[in-house]
Order: structure tokens, then C-alpha cells, then sequence
């Protein structure tokens, strides 16, 4: 099945650092890629969505120049959370879908703390 | 109205019994269908997807998808412990690969 490689899974930074989170699709070329925040108890919310060879879209509220979003290739896409507070700790995950006839899949996730 | 209705429970279940998940959506043009499976601190897996009226079986779950009445569930038979987990329910819009909207997800306990 599509595999979405996600790295790293856990970093702690300190406050006004910035800190880069790798995507990789293993089995499959995303075309899009889509990333989530989740934090404690909540659900999973849209950031952006990362198109191959253009710029990313970014959901209301989300800032694009705090959170960069690169998506040089079929296989690779990068989030980078720019100048980061403690407020930005989270879970961030990112999605990638292997053709229409399947399901969405989801990387391992990045839990970042931010202190 | 949210876009995705679940309730948060916890729903609990005695293992070997049917767990009934249920999830409502507002936006008719939705047309793909997702159930995924959360453990604390994981990333979420899929376990189905439907996006045409009626059952999908595999294995001990089953989707049923009625767009009239604009809900979705998820059936799991012979609960086991290990199905313990908050369960998501999404859905995406019309081809291509369109973002995805999640409900905030029913927590499931499965008492042995």
C-alpha cells in the first residue's frame, strides 16, 4: 500500500528557532500533499495544501510566512515552521493519496515542543 | 452547523460485541468517504473508504453510507480490546485530490 515517510517524529526546539519537517512518499508520487496540526484532544486541522511545482495553499488563520511549505518534487514535501513559540507546539502530520481509488495516508507524524 | 458531526463519547462496548460509530456531514457535494483509527499519540490510519450508497465490507468492519440522509457509520464486529481508539470520520469533495474534512472523532473503549 502507499507509504508516507514522515521525519523527524519528535523534536523540541528552543523559542524562535525554526525547525524543518520531511515528508517523503515511498511508494507513490503526490501530486498534493496535505498538512494537519492536531493538537491535545482535538481534531485534526488542514494547514495547507502542498501542490508539486506551485505554491502552497494555506487554510484561513494559518500563516504562510511562519509556516514555509516546499513542494520540489513527486516525492517529497517539507514543512518548516519558521521564528517557533511554545504555541506552536503540536502534532503535525502530513497526508498524501495514492490515486482516487484509494484512501488518504497519512505520514507517522512530527510532535514538536517548543520551549 | 459543523461540517462533521460525531459524538466524542467515550462509547464502550463489551469485547465480542458490535461497536456502532456514527457521523453526520453537511455539505452535499461531499462524495468520498473515510473512517480512520487513532491510538493517543499516533498518527491516524485508514481502515475505509466508501463513497457509494449502501454497505462495504472488509473484515470485521463495515461503512454504510446513506447520502440522502447525509450520514456515514462504521460497524465493528467482535470488538477487541485492541480496536480501543478514537475513531475519525472525513470526507473530500468531488475528483482530484481534494482536501479532506475531519470530525473531532469518537473515543472508543472496548472492556474485556
Amino acid at each position: 500500500g502507499a507509504v508516507v515517510s514522515q521525519h523527524p517524529s519528535w523534536v523540541i526546539c528552543k523559542s524562535g528557532t525554526s525547525v524543518k519537517i520531511e515528508c517523503r512518499s515511498l511508494d507513490f508520487q503526490a501530486t498534493t500533499m496535505f498538512w494537519y496540526r492536531q493538537f491535545p484532544k482535538q481534531s485534526l486541522m488542514l494547514m495547507a495544501t502542498s501542490n508539486e511545482g506551485s505554491k502552497a495553499t494555506y487554510e484561513q488563520g494559518v500563516e504562510k510566512d511562519k509556516f514555509l511549505i516546499n513542494h520540489a518534487s513527486l516525492t517529497l514535501s517539507t514543512l518548516t515552521v519558521t521564528s517557533a513559540h511554545p504555541e506552536d507546539s503540536s502534532f503535525y502530520i502530513c497526508s498524501g493519496r495514492r490515486g482516487l481509488s484509494n484512501g488518504y495516508t497519512f505520514g507517522s507524524g512530527t510532535r514538536l515542543t517548543v520551549v | 452547523q459543523k461540517e462533521v458531526e460525531q459524538n466524542s463519547g467515550p462509547l464502550s462496548v463489551p469485547e465480542g460485541a458490535i461497536a456502532s460509530l456514527n457521523c453526520t456531514y453537511s455539505d452535499r457535494g461531499s462524495q468520498s468517504f473515510f473512517w480512520y483509527r487513532q491510538y493517543s499519540g499516533k498518527s491516524p490510519e485508514l481502515i475505509m473508504f466508501i463513497y457509494s450508497n449502501g454497505d462495504k465490507e472488509d473484515g470485521r468492519f463495515t461503512a454504510q453510507l446513506n447520502k440522502a440522509s447525509q450520514y456515514v457509520s462504521l460497524l465493528i464486529r467482535d470488538s477487541q480490546p485492541s480496536d480501543s481508539a478514537t475513531y475519525l470520520c472525513a470526507f473530500s469533495g468531488g475528483g482530484g485530490y481534494q482536501k479532506v474534512t475531519f470530525g473531532t472523532g469518537t473515543k472508543l473503549q472496548v472492556i474485556p
